[in-house]
Parts: structure tokens; C-alpha cells; sequence
């Protein structure tokens, strides 16, 4: 079974600019999330999906992140413009979404590093 | 969602049964342990969780006190493969009125197997 895709692994960009990630999820999992780790900090939630609509973005910075699942399947994350602080690990994670059965599996992650 | 402590890190050498504690006093009666592991350059991966019985699967048991206001994980025979950093998270079931997927991590316990 294939697992959570992420891409690009690695991207440079200097402040003020903007930049996206995309992730595939597990096929057939309804749930999508979006996290944010910072270096030495444990992840954090930036968004959740159900399917194509958005369960919980408290934690999304609105003024600069975005971020889409139009056909309920894959995900892009948008950052535009930058910041110094977004330098983080963004990681992307799936699940069935059944109860007591909702592992989520995470992607390998996009490293972001803003100069 | 009810707050962990753990150690921020721990030894084991290899071959060795290791034992992660975390603290959750303030746990509610809906609320369960959850554990994920992070290898280095990684996402986090699912390794267990459990309600108030003991759980175990084919990758490590769970104890949990009676009070349920702490837990153990146990690797029985931890090899350098398990180096990692650990989370508990506490949190209500998936579907519980309220609840949800998410996921709140902390900063865990650093693993470090050793020969």
C-alpha cells in the first residue's frame, strides 16, 4: 500500500516570497491533515479536512497560509508572503476517519527553510 | 485535551526492555493514551493506544494505572532501529460529541539505544 506523498522534500526561498506544497493522501482516506513542526517542537495542527471541506483551521495563520483539497483527494499548502518563522518541517497526514480506528499516517514532509 | 509530561530523554541499550512514562493527571474518563513515535527525518508513526486496559501489539505494550492518571510504554527488546522521539497524547475518541482527530503533540521523550 502506498503511502502518504509529499512533495517537494526540500525548498529554499527567501522572505516575501511564496511557495506551495502538495500531498497525496492514502487512497480512499477521507481525512486530511496539515502540520507545522518547528526544530526541537512536536507538530502542529495547521488545518484538518474531511473530505473536500475544512474541519478545523483555528490554528492556520489566514493572513498568509491557505490551503485546498477541491476534489476531497489530494492537498496543496500555501504560504505567500513568507516569513523568517515559517522555517518548519510541514508535515502532511491521513486517516480513514473511523472511530477508534483513525491512525493517521503521516508523509515524509516538506523541509522549508526561508532566508 | 488533557496535557502530558514525559522525560525529554532517555537511554536504553540495545536488546533491553525500554520503558516510556508520561503523565497525564489531568485526564477525563473519555479521554485515551495515545502513542507516536519519530524517527529522524520521518513523520510521526502510530505505535499504540488503550482506554484504561493494558494493550499490547506487535510493536510495544501499554500500561496504564489504575487511576489512569499515567502510562508506560514498553519496547521489550529496543534495537537501534528504535531510536526515536516518543509522544504521548491524550485525547477523546474520534466521533465522542466534541471530539475530533486531532492530534496535540508535546516535545516527547528522545530514545537513544545504544550497543
Amino acid at each position: 500500500e502506498a503511502g502518504v506523498a509529499q512533495s517537494p522534500r526540500y525548498k529554499i526561498i527567501e522572505k516575501r516570497q511564496s511557495v506551495a506544497f502538495w500531498c497525496n493522501p492514502i487512497s480512499g482516506h477521507a481525512t486530511l491533515y496539515w502540520y507545522q513542526q518547528i526544530l526541537g517542537q512536536g507538530p502542529k495542527l495547521l488545518i484538518q479536512f474531511q473530505n473536500n471541506g475544512v474541519v478545523d483551521d483555528s490554528q492556520l495563520p489566514k493572513d498568509r497560509f491557505s490551503a485546498e483539497r477541491l476534489k476531497g483527494v489530494d492537498s496543496t499548502l500555501k504560504i505567500q508572503p513568507a516569513k523568517l518563522e515559517d522555517s518548519a518541517v510541514y508535515l502532511c497526514a491521513s486517516s480513514l476517519d473511523r472511530a477508534l480506528t483513525d491512525e493517521q499516517f503521516f508523509g515524509p514532509g516538506t523541509r522549508l527553510t526561508v532566508l | 485535551d488533557a496535557k502530558t509530561t514525559q522525560p525529554p530523554s532517555m537511554d536504553c541499550a540495545e536488546g533491553r526492555a525500554a520503558n516510556l512514562p508520561c503523565n497525564h493527571s489531568t485526564i477525563s474518563g473519555n479521554e485515551y493514551v495515545y502513542w507516536y513515535r519519530q524517527i529522524h527525518s520521518q513523520g510521526p508513526q502510530y505505535i499504540i493506544h488503550g482506554l484504561k486496559n493494558n494493550e499490547t501489539n506487535e510493536m510495544a505494550s501499554l500500561i496504564i494505572t489504575e487511576d489512569r492518571k499515567s502510562s508506560t510504554l514498553i519496547l521489550p527488546h529496543a534495537t537501534l532501529r528504535d531510536t526515536a522521539v516518543y509522544y504521548c497524547i491524550v485525547r477523546v475518541a474520534p466521533g465522542v460529541t466534541g471530539g475530533g482527530n486531532k492530534l496535540t503533540f508535546g516535545t516527547g521523550t528522545q530514545l537513544k539505544v545504544e550497543l
